[in-house]
């Protein structure tokens, strides 16, 4: 049981481009996050998914996108990246229970580091 | 939308009792608490969530007050191996699904 896997690890991207980030778990929840991480800072909610085909945004989504076309993946793409964007990055997922996305155990990821220069 | 306020770091020493307190005044009556730990380049762990009352684990309790605008994480006899960052988070009732809100963290250093 892999749990939640990320990648990639790190990347540098250049003000612009694009890029999807991985997120694949193994654990058959329903529920899955993405959140960014500043340095110092607590973390904030990007989008989240309740379920294949079925997503809605946090905190932060903009300059952000997602789809679940899957139960095990989520990934998160970044469309003309700004350097506002630099952040790590955190997937995670829990199972569902009745009662909303708050209630239960969240499985975070290890991590991607983005930096945009 | 639920602020969730922390103190940003606390000292404590081997073998002592450790009590971090986190301020959520607006956190909505489906709301849950939940208190998350992370060590340098990795993800939060799950330490404890709570609705109301008191929680007791295997690593730590969790005490609400009636009100729930606040919670106290309590972890019995730290080590020097507790030296992290705590988080609280609130939010994701069934009627504030998307609001998943993390506070700022509070580094416990713990001395030997």
């Amino acid at each position: 049981n892999a749990g939640v896997t990320q990648t990639p690890k790190f990347r540098i991207l250049k003000i612009g481009q694009s890029m999807t980030l991985q997120c694949t778990q193994d654990m058959n929840h329903n529920y899955m996050y993405w959140y960014r991480q500043d340095p110092g800072m607590g973390l904030k909610l990007i989008y989240y998914s309740v379920g294949a085909g079925i997503t809605d945004k946090g905190e932060v989504p903009n300059g952000y996108n997602v789809s679940r076309s899957t139960t095990e993946d989520f990934p998160l793409r970044l469309e003309l990246a700004a350097p506002s964007q630099t952040s790590v990055y955190f997937c995670a997922s829990s199972s569902g229970l009745a009662g909303g996305p708050g209630r239960g155990e969240q499985y975070f990821g290890p991590g991607t580091r983005l930096t945009v220069t | 939308l639920a602020k969730t306020t922390q103190p940003i770091s606390m000292d404590s020493y081997e073998g002592q009792e450790v009590n971090i307190t986190c301020s959520h005044n607006n956190i909505a009556t489906n709301d849950y608490i939940t208190w998350y730990q992370q060590f340098p380049s990795q993800g939060p762990r799950f330490i404890i969530q709570g609705y109301k009352t008191k929680v007791t684990n295997e690593v730590a309790s969790l005490f609400i007050p009636a009100d729930r605008k606040s919670s106290t994480l309590s972890l019995p006899r730290v080590s020097l191996s507790d030296t992290a960052v705590y988080y609280c988070l609130v939010g994701g009732g069934s009627s504030n699904t998307g609001k998943l809100i993390f506070g700022q963290g509070t580094t416990l250093q713990v001395k030997p």
